[in-house]
């Protein structure tokens, strides 16, 4: 158990829907990131907040969107879904936000989209 | 814009095979290398880590990792793979810009 708990485990929606997936770190550590994990694309880093404030941004789109709350919790907020975005999303924490920070990631939350 | 790559995407061995994974990252500037394992049905979890000095890093379970800076390679090996080995294996850079690469991952199959 990494410490890092992530909710629901499973979601099954329709296209054009929204979603939002729920992300808790561990206890102390202030970074939470989120990734997409597809079957064609391996893992990809979508973004970074640390306490609060986006920090890195990567691939991640504009119907996607994400914010960290002051108790430290993240949630992930996937809009006008489309087929291609069933993957599994892979929320992480870490302490800080240096470059050798260890990241500990949470189980995922497994997205179908039909 | 940096990026990972993973030489093998599935790995098959016997037990008691020594094992080398390939990663190649591409950045000029200063990074932080990580091996990452996700055994089946469990999440993520560090393997080893590369931070500064000596280039040879030991993790857990008997896994090492080179840093070759100007190959710009961070390799891991195990002399005698085990069953429990099988994995799928992850090689990822963090920057300084705060962004976390990770290579495709490389499924380790190992047999009895």
């Amino acid at each position: 158990d990494s410490g890092v708990t992530q909710t629901p485990k499973h979601l099954i929606t329709a296209t054009g829907q929204r979603v939002t997936l729920r992300c808790s770190p561990r206890s102390g550590d202030l970074s939470v990131y989120w990734y997409q994990q597809s079957l064609d694309q391996g893992l990809q880093f979508l973004i970074q907040y640390y306490n609060g404030e986006e920090r890195a941004k990567g691939n991640i789109l504009e119907r996607f969107s994400a914010q960290q709350f002051p108790d430290l919790h993240s949630e992930l907020n996937l809009s006008s879904l489309e087929l291609g975005d069933s993957a599994l999303y892979f929320c992480a924490s870490s302490v800080g936000t240096h470059r050798g920070d260890e990241q500990f990631f949470g189980p995922g939350t497994r997205l179908t989209v039909l | 814009a940096q990026s990972v790559s993973q030489h093998n995407h599935h790995v098959i061995l016997s037990e008691a095979a020594s094992l080398e994974l390939g990663c190649n990252y591409s950045y000029g500037g200063t990074v932080n290398l990580f091996w990452y394992v996700q055994y089946p049905g469990q999440h993520l979890q560090l393997l080893l880590k590369y931070f500064s000095g000596d280039p040879l890093v030991k993790g857990i379970k008997g896994f090492e990792a080179e840093f070759i800076k100007s190959k710009f390679s961070f390799n891991l090996r195990k002399p005698s793979v085990q069953w429990s080995d099988t994995a799928e294996y992850f090689c990822a850079v963090n920057t300084n810009a705060g962004k976390s690469t990770f290579g495709d991952g490389t499924t380790l199959t190992v047999k009895p």
